[in-house]
């Protein structure tokens, strides 16, 4: 399984951008990059996903490098309910395996 | 769409019993999935199912841990004989094809 790499920890101000980066230097041709976030208590739940092009949602936008080695999810005004684990995913469509491979994700904080 | 249901929430029981728990995915949803998840971990795959076929399963998943999915709608996970280390939170998720799975909030298992 291809591996992403995403800090541990970080911190934001409500109301102020967030940009959470994902390494995945050994990413191939047919992964796609998905992301998902978990808050307290809940199971995962989608955020975004792309392959190449950057993408926007009503969630968040998804700025991916020219040559798909890291990725970066970014909130685009932070609030208290975003306080969440965000897990940057690999994916190959092409692999034959259904399964999501979940690291450690990124623990997000939100000052008010 | 009600999304994904888990029953129950908790379970609290003593090792050495069998266990069940219970998933209805989002109607219409052919493909459903079971993961694990321990405190300060990512969820990691269990099995997946396409319509009443069990088409993946992992290493994780023992000879004490059964999945069943008659009729391609409910699902169902029992573990038999339940250790120490099967304490953790049980996710279930489905997806139609070409969309991002949806998860439930969980079954949390205690073992005494």
């Amino acid at each position: 399984d291809a591996k992403t790499t995403q800090p541990n920890s970080m911190e934001s101000n409500e109301e102020e951008p967030v940009h959470l980066p994902c390494n995945h230097s050994t990413i191939s041709g047919t992964d796609y990059i998905h992301w998902y976030r978990q808050l307290p208590s809940q199971g995962p739940e989608y955020v975004i996903h792309g392959l190449t092009s950057n993408v926007n949602n009503r969630m968040a936008s998804l700025a991916i490098a020219e040559d798909r080695k890291s990725s970066t999810l970014i909130l685009h005004r932070a609030t208290l309910r975003d306080a969440a684990v965000y897990y940057c995913i690999l994916r190959d469509v092409q692999g034959g395996s259904e399964k999501l491979v979940f690291g450690k994700g990124t623990k997000l904080t939100v000052n008010p | 769409d009600t999304g994904v249901s888990q029953n129950p929430r908790h379970k609290i029981t003593k090792r050495g019993q069998n266990v069940t728990f219970r998933c209805d995915p989002i109607s219409e949803h052919n493909r459903l999935y079971w993961y694990r998840q321990t405190l300060g971990q990512g969820p990691e795959f269990l099995t997946y199912f396409q319509n009443e076929a069990q088409l993946e399963k992992s290493r994780l998943l023992s000879d004490r841990f059964s999945a069943e999915r008659p009729k391609g709608s409910f699902s169902t996970l029992e573990i038999q004989r339940t250790e120490q280390g099967d304490s953790a939170m049980y996710l279930c998720a489905s997806r139609q094809a070409n969309q991002p799975q949806h998860f439930g909030d969980g079954t949390r298992l205690s073992i005494l």
